[in-house]
């Protein structure tokens, strides 16, 4: 068990440009979720995935954002016309049952310039 | 909407002192309360949690209390040390999504320094 692993850790791309982040689980886990932090902040959540299927998506979660989780494993999260607003950590958790604490990966640090 | 205050933003104790963060959550759905700790560059952890069926949990020099009439929750840490030194959040979570996931709302973090 490596724990929840997301890449790239850190990532700077000029507005307008598409990003694209990803998450690898714990393997056992079959819940998955994406998270946003801003400085000074607390998490937001995004969105949630139980096996492959997306089942709940924030209002924070605009068009320009899709996320994906293919054959229920690793999750990849894409904002298309990035936005200085974007930048942010894009934080990745996953849990085994419902009634289990989430395990956070370390988070991808987005900077929109 | 549903909100979570924590207080205070930040915090500083002397190494060996108890450190106290306190959390407010308005959505009455909410039976589930983590609490995380962030190091910087790092991911939260989940450090110790309790469900609203319990008043108050300990782990070690780590204890959480609950007032779920009050809708209060409190984090604990007794005996601090330099390496307690981090930011907290606290989250309150509920089951009552149409996905039936937990979903957290979580506190706006209290930055706690211990001084050797």
């Amino acid at each position: 068990d490596t724990g929840v692993s997301q890449n790239p850790r850190h990532k700077i791309t000029k507005r307008g440009q598409n990003v694209t982040f990803r998450c690898d689980p714990i393997s056992e886990h079959n819940r998955l979720y994406w998270y946003r932090q801003t400085l000074g902040q607390g998490p937001e959540f995004l969105t949630y995935f139980q096996n492959e299927a997306q089942l709940e998506k924030s209002r924070l979660l605009s068009d320009r954002f899709s996320a994906e989780r293919p054959k229920g494993s690793f999750s990849t999260l894409e904002i298309q016309r990035t936005e200085q607003g974007d930048s942010a950590m894009y934080l990745c958790a996953s849990s085994f049952t419902l009634n289990y604490g989430y395990t956070f990966g370390s988070g991808t640090r987005l900077t929109v310039v | 909407g549903e909100n979570v205050e924590q207080h205070p933003s930040t915090l500083s104790v002397q190494e060996g002192d108890s450190a106290v963060i306190k959390c407010t959550y308005s959505d009455s759905a909410s039976n589930y309360f983590p609490w995380y700790k962030q190091e910087l560059g790092k991911g939260p952890q989940l450090i110790i949690d309790i469900r609203s069926n319990v008043g108050e949990k300990k782990d070690q020099r780590i204890a959480v209390t609950l007032n779920k009439t009050a809708k209060h929750f409190s984090l604990h840490i007794t005996e601090t040390q330099p390496e307690d030194s981090a930011v907290y959040f606290c989250a309150a979570g509920t089951d009552r999504t149409t996905s039936g996931t937990y979903k957290y709302i979580f506190g706006t973090g209290t930055r706690l320094k211990v001084l050797a």
